[in-house]
């Protein structure tokens, strides 16, 4: 079982909605990320936290916003998106820096959204 | 800028081969390698973190090797079975950043 819950799982929304992601990790890790996957292209990275503090805005579109009320929940927060935004979005966490050795990272299971 | 390139981009192969799965990477100056598996439209799931002062690591019929001098990591799936089908990815992070770097993945099905 995936130490990291994501909801909903499907998503369905029209262009001028306002819907939010959620995502909670249950493994007292102090980094959580949102990445984006889309159909045959490399998972994206859109946020990282660390420590409730966000650290890399990967030059993603005003649309998303990205909410960390604390180490154990990520939002991601979505109004007036566009159809090209349907993906497969994930939330992960990670103990401190992936770069520091031996540290791994955990995804959820995603949230299907498809933008009508 | 670190790029990750996996092949093949997809594999079919029959039940009970032996197979093996490709990742490069341009810049060697990597700290971990990890193989993931995501299965359709679900999250991934890690399974093999290699140190750099590693060679490889193996968990059960799996085995991971990584050369960074040459910038490549290879997956062996020992005696493949049908619930093996999935999508393969390798990623390695960016060094100074939170970002792991993935490669588009090798979409594997094992025929029974």
């Amino acid at each position: 079982e995936t130490g990291v819950t994501q909801t909903p799982r499907h998503l369905v929304m029209g262009m001028t909605n306002k819907k939010s992601l959620k995502c909670e990790q249950h493994l007292g890790h102090n980094a959580m990320y949102w990445y984006k996957q889309s159909a045959k292209k490399p998972l994206e990275l859109m946020f990282v936290y660390s420590l409730e503090e966000r650290v890399e805005n990967n030059s993603v579109p005003s649309r998303f916003s990205p909410e960390c009320p604390n180490s154990s929940h990520l939002f991601l927060h979505l109004h007036t998106l566009q159809p090209e935004d349907s993906a497969l979005y994930l939330c992960a966490s990670s103990q401190e820096r992936l770069t520091d050795s031996g540290n791994t990272i955990y995804f959820g299971e995603g949230s299907w959204l498809t933008v009508v | 800028k670190q790029e990750v390139t996996q092949i093949p981009a997809a594999l079919s192969v029959p039940e009970g081969e032996n197979l093996v799965l490709n990742c490069s990477f341009t810049d060697s100056a990597i700290y971990n390698l990890q193989w993931f598996r995501q299965d359709p439209g679900k999250g991934l799931t890690s399974l093999l973190l290699i140190q750099s002062s590693q060679r490889e690591q193996t968990s059960g019929r799996l085995n991971a090797s990584l050369d960074k001098s040459s910038g490549r990591s290879t997956l062996y799936i020992a005696a493949s079975q049908p619930g093996d089908s999935a999508t393969y990815l390798c990623a390695v992070p960016d060094p100074g950043t939170y970002k792991y770097i993935f490669g588009t993945g090798t979409r594997l099905k094992v025929l029974a």
